[in-house]
């Protein structure tokens, strides 16, 4: 079976540009998350989907990042316009139960 | 502040050797999660604990959470240079387990 899929694997922009990540669940799975760490600092939670819906996006950190998941398959986050401070790995994960399965990340560089 | 510390940040060990890793937290853990990644992959799943007291093992790596779920310890025994990696814990909080707050980590080097 194959895991939690992302694209695209390394990102380089410019600040103002626009990037979309794109993430791949678990076939099955209804529960989707994206999360980010920011070099030096602990993985932070940015949102969670039941299916299509948005359950909790209170780790967002502001209104240029838009997340979507239609038909609650695939999902995509949106950073527009891309800032320095946006620069990290981005991971999705997804989950059916209590487990939560990671995808390898992508890896995001505002220059 | 952090919402869960590890300890140590790194360690250095040589095959064969036994090691803990620790993961803290000052509120109570709703299932607390070890996860291991290796440079430019994901995170791989390794154990989930959610009772006070619970214990799991798989092949040489055992993980317990304490009884008043707040403190739980990832133990390796004869480590090998597979072992090597970032060794992370995440945790839920309140009654769902949606969201996950994560350590900062600790990276283990595993020498021959």
């Amino acid at each position: 079976e194959a895991g939690v899929t992302q694209f695209p694997s390394h990102s380089v922009i410019e600040k103002g540009q626009t990037v979309t990540l794109r993430c791949d669940p678990i076939s099955g799975h209804d529960n989707l998350y994206w999360y980010r760490r920011v070099m030096g600092k602990e993985i932070k939670f940015l949102l969670h989907f039941v299916k299509e819906s948005k359950q909790d996006e209170s780790g967002m950190p502001n209104n240029r990042f838009l997340a979507e998941r239609t038909g609650g398959t695939y999902s995509t986050l949106k950073v527009q316009p891309a800032e320095l401070e946006d620069s990290g790995v981005y991971f999705c994960a997804s989950s059916q139960a209590f487990e939560q399965y990671f995808g390898p990340g992508t890896r995001l560089t505002v220059t | 502040s952090q919402e869960l510390e590890q300890s140590p940040q790194s360690l250095i060990v040589q095959e064969g050797k036994n090691l803990t890793i620790n993961c803290t937290s000052s509120k109570t853990l709703y299932g607390l999660y070890w996860y291991k990644q290796k440079y430019g992959e994901g995170l791989i799943f390794l154990m989930m604990l959610q009772k006070g007291g619970e214990e799991k093992s798989h092949e040489k790596i055992t993980a317990k959470l304490d009884e008043k779920k707040q403190q739980s310890s990832l133990h390796i025994t004869a480590s090998q240079p597979s072992h090597a990696g970032i060794y992370l814990c995440g945790a839920g909080r309140g009654s769902t387990l949606g969201r996950l707050y994560f350590g900062r980590g600790t990276q283990l080097t595993v020498w021959p």
